[in-house]
């Protein structure tokens, strides 16, 4: 089953900031908040993921709400590049350590010329 | 580093027969994940491998079979093609917890 909440698309204007939602109301506390996209049919791609605060690298922001509930992936300066699906997905850990990922069905993020 | 590759790209198989889906990684990951992802709909988790040797059930098993006899290849095997397997599949890989790093995907049809 799906641990996180997403809108299904959204859209931005070029050079605009991309605020992307997203829901993890059942979180615990030892568990991560990870983002990948998925650029038409190629492989997902990592962006990236936090704990409790907030994380920057060259690709995007990272807000984690202090209850954790809930966070947003920012995207700067948004490029047409950026049109992809984004995946927002919670870190549980298996049996024997595995790192799975469940993936649900993302957010559909067009940017516009 | 080439990464996670995946071999064929596409391919278009029969009901009832059988296949290799092979994935290599060069980045000396010890965890590696077979996914597969159906039309307009996330990726489901099928196998995973935390070591050479060792593997184990993801979401959607049935179907399916894997090995991992080296660090570097995780193949996923289908023995009886059915529709229900038309899919595109994504190997990965991981150190460990870390971030995990997908191939370019399989494209499969069962006809």
């Amino acid at each position: 089953d799906a641990k996180t909440t997403q809108p299904p698309s959204m859209d931005c204007a070029e050079g605009r900031a991309a605020n992307l939602p997203c829901n993890h109301s059942t979180i615990s506390g030892n568990e991560y908040v990870y983002w990948y996209r998925q650029i038409h049919s190629q492989g997902p791609q990592y962006i990236i993921h936090g704990l409790k605060n907030n994380e920057t690298n060259e690709m995007a922001s990272l807000i984690i709400t202090e209850d954790r509930k809930s966070s947003t992936l920012i995207l700067p300066h948004a490029t047409l590049r950026d049109t992809a699906v984004y995946y927002c997905i919670v870190r549980v850990r298996g049996q024997t350590g595995a790192n799975n990922l469940f993936f649900g069905t993302g957010t559909r993020l067009t940017v516009i010329p | 580093n080439a990464g996670v590759t995946q071999t064929p790209k596409f391919r278009i198989l029969k009901i009832g027969q059988s296949m290799t889906l092979q994935c290599t990684q060069d980045m000396n990951h010890n965890y590696m994940y077979w996914y597969r992802q159906d039309p307009g709909m996330g990726l489901k988790l099928i196998y995973y491998s935390v070591g050479a040797g060792i593997t184990d059930k993801g979401e959607v098993p049935n179907g399916y079979n894997v090995s991992r006899s080296t660090t570097e290849d995780f193949p996923l095997r289908l023995e009886l093609a059915a529709p229900s397997q038309t899919s595109v599949y994504f190997c990965a890989s991981s150190y460990g917890q870390d971030t995990q790093y997908f191939g370019p995907g399989t494209r499969l049809t069962v006809l």
